[in-house]
């Protein structure tokens, strides 16, 4: 079956920019994570979404990140007035947080480059 | 905050040798899972532990979660080049809905 899909892969914008990048999850899955990852560094947590309940927002570095889900399924991840800083790698992940295992099941990610 | 920390953040091994990264939060754990990050790649699920005190293997690769479901280990027995990568844990909170909170990773580097 079809796992988390990501797009784009890649993004280059320029200072200044907003950009949107999108995370198709699990059908069915209940929970959506957003990371950030720059180069050979951990997972940064960002925002939380879980079912219908208000999504956990502690993770967002600055009010230029913004995120939704729409409908409980699509998820986009939006970043205003882009910064240098704000280069890395962003990861969607999805889980069905079932009774048992609440694997996370991650998508390739979106390379951001802001020039 | 809750946090969940992770040792070493690197570590350079000669191929067969052994290699363990642990791990420890700041509270109690509902379960604790395994990623594996190959370079270039995203973070896979190894495997996830809910018991205090379980211990569960996959070839080469042995975790444990500590009594106190407040610490767990992995450890590689006689590490091979495609060992190669980073392995993060990852703790589950059950405080206001489940959450899962990831530790910094140990970044494994393999020798041959």
């Amino acid at each position: 079956g079809a796992g988390v899909s990501q797009s784009p892969s890649n993004k280059v914008t320029e200072k200044g920019k907003d950009v949107e990048l999108r995370c198709d999850p699990i059908s069915g899955h209940t929970a959506l994570y957003w990371y950030r990852q720059s180069l050979g560094q951990g997972l940064e947590f960002l925002i939380y979404f879980q079912g219908n309940s208000a999504p956990d927002k502690s993770g967002l570095p600055s009010d230029r990140f913004s995120a939704e889900r729409t409908g409980g399924s699509v998820s986009t991840l939006t970043i205003q007035r882009t910064q240098q800083e704000d280069s890395a790698v962003y990861l969607c992940a999805s889980s069905s947080v079932s009774g048992y295992s609440n694997e996370q099941f991650f998508g390739p990610g979106t390379r951001l480059t802001v020039l | 905050g809750q946090q969940v920390m992770q040792i070493p953040q690197y570590q350079h091994v000669q191929e067969g040798e052994d290699f363990t990264t642990y791990c420890n939060s700041s509270t109690t754990l509902s379960n604790i899972q395994w990623y594996k990050q190959r370079p270039g790649g995203h973070p896979v699920f190894l495997i996830q532990l809910v018991k205090s005190g379980e211990v569960k293997k996959q070839k080469r690769l042995t975790f444990q979660f500590g009594e106190a479901k407040k610490n767990s280990s992995l450890h590689i027995t006689a590490t091979q080049t495609t060992d190669v990568g980073t392995y993060f844990c990852a703790g589950d909170t059950n405080t206001g809905g489940f959450k899962t909170i990831f530790g910094a990773g140990t970044r494994l580097f393999v020798k041959a």
